[in-house]
C-alpha cells in the first residue's frame, strides 16, 4: 500500500520561503509510470494543482505558481519535496502531496494527509 | 484555462434519498480525464469516479458517473450517512494540466 506524508515547517513568515518535503513508502516511487505533485487548499476553500515530477525529474507546473515554485525529488530517500518562494498569506494552506500515474487515465489516486501551512509574522 | 463549475453549491438530502451533482466545463473535456473525488472535514480528497464512468478500486455501487465532452454527473443512487462531504469534478489536459471544480457540498437536511 502507498502512502505519502508530509512534513515541514508549519509557520512560515511572509516573503520567505516555503519547503516541504513528501515521503513515500509502499514501493512504488522512482518507478515508470507515476507522477508525484503538490495540490494545496486553502482554508475552507478549494483545491489547486501546484505542479508534479515524474520519476526521470521532468516537472510540470501549474502557470500560476510557476515563477515562485520548484518540485525536486530525491529517489535515494524516496522523497519529493516543494519550494514555494517570496509567500504571502495567500500561500496559507494545506499541502497536500499526491501521486498521479500515466496511462489511460489521470487522476489523483494516492494522497497525504495534509499539512496546513500558515504564512504570518 | 478549462473551468469547471458544479452545481448546486449546497446539496441539502436526506439519507436514503438520490444526490444528482453536475460539473459543467468551458471547453470540451476527455471523457478519459475527468475524475470525482469525495472530501471529509480533515480529511485528504479521496477519488471515488475516474475516466468519467468508472470507480475506483473500493468505491461502492451507489456512486456513479456519467456524461461527456462538457457535461458531467456524479450520482450517489441512496445516500448513506457516511456519504455526507464536499465533492470535487477535475480535468486533466490543458494549462494547467489539473484544474478543479469548487465542488459541491452535500449536507444532512
Amino acid at each position: 500500500q502507498v502512502q505519502l506524508q508530509e512534513s515541514g515547517p508549519g509557520l512560515v513568515k511572509p516573503s520567505e520561503t516555503l519547503s516541504l518535503t513528501c515521503t513515500v513508502s509502499g514501493g512504488s516511487f522512482g518507478s515508470s509510470g507515476h507522477y508525484w505533485g503538490w495540490i494545496r487548499q486553502p482554508p475552507g476553500k478549494g483545491l489547486e494543482w501546484i505542479g508534479s515530477i515524474y520519476y526521470s525529474g521532468t516537472t510540470y507546473y501549474n502557470p500560476s505558481l510557476k515563477s515562485r515554485v520548484t518540485i525536486s525529488e530525491d529517489t535515494s530517500k524516496n522523497q519529493v519535496s516543494l519550494k514555494l518562494n517570496s509567500v504571502t498569506a495567500a500561500d496559507t494552506a494545506v499541502y497536500y502531496c499526491a501521486r498521479w500515474s500515466s496511462g489511460l487515465y489521470a487522476f489523483f489516486d494516492y494522497w497525504g494527509q495534509g499539512m496546513l501551512v500558515t504564512v504570518s509574522s | 484555462e478549462i473551468v469547471l463549475t458544479q452545481s448546486p453549491g449546497t446539496l441539502s438530502l436526506s439519507p436514503g434519498e438520490r444526490a444528482t451533482l453536475s460539473c459543467r466545463a468551458s471547453q470540451s473535456v476527455s471523457s478519459n480525464y475527468l475524475a470525482w473525488y469525495q472530501q471529509k472535514p480533515g480529511q485528504a480528497p479521496r477519488v471515488l469516479i475516474y475516466g468519467a464512468s468508472s470507480r475506483a478500486t473500493g468505491i461502492p455501487d451507489r456512486f456513479s458517473g456519467s456524461g461527456s465532452g462538457t457535461d458531467f454527473t456524479l450520482t450517489i443512487s441512496r445516500l448513506e450517512p457516511e456519504d455526507f462531504a464536499v465533492y470535487y469534478c477535475q480535468q486533466y489536459g490543458s494549462s494547467p494540466l489539473f484544474t478543479f471544480g469548487p465542488g459541491t457540498k452535500v449536507a444532512i437536511k
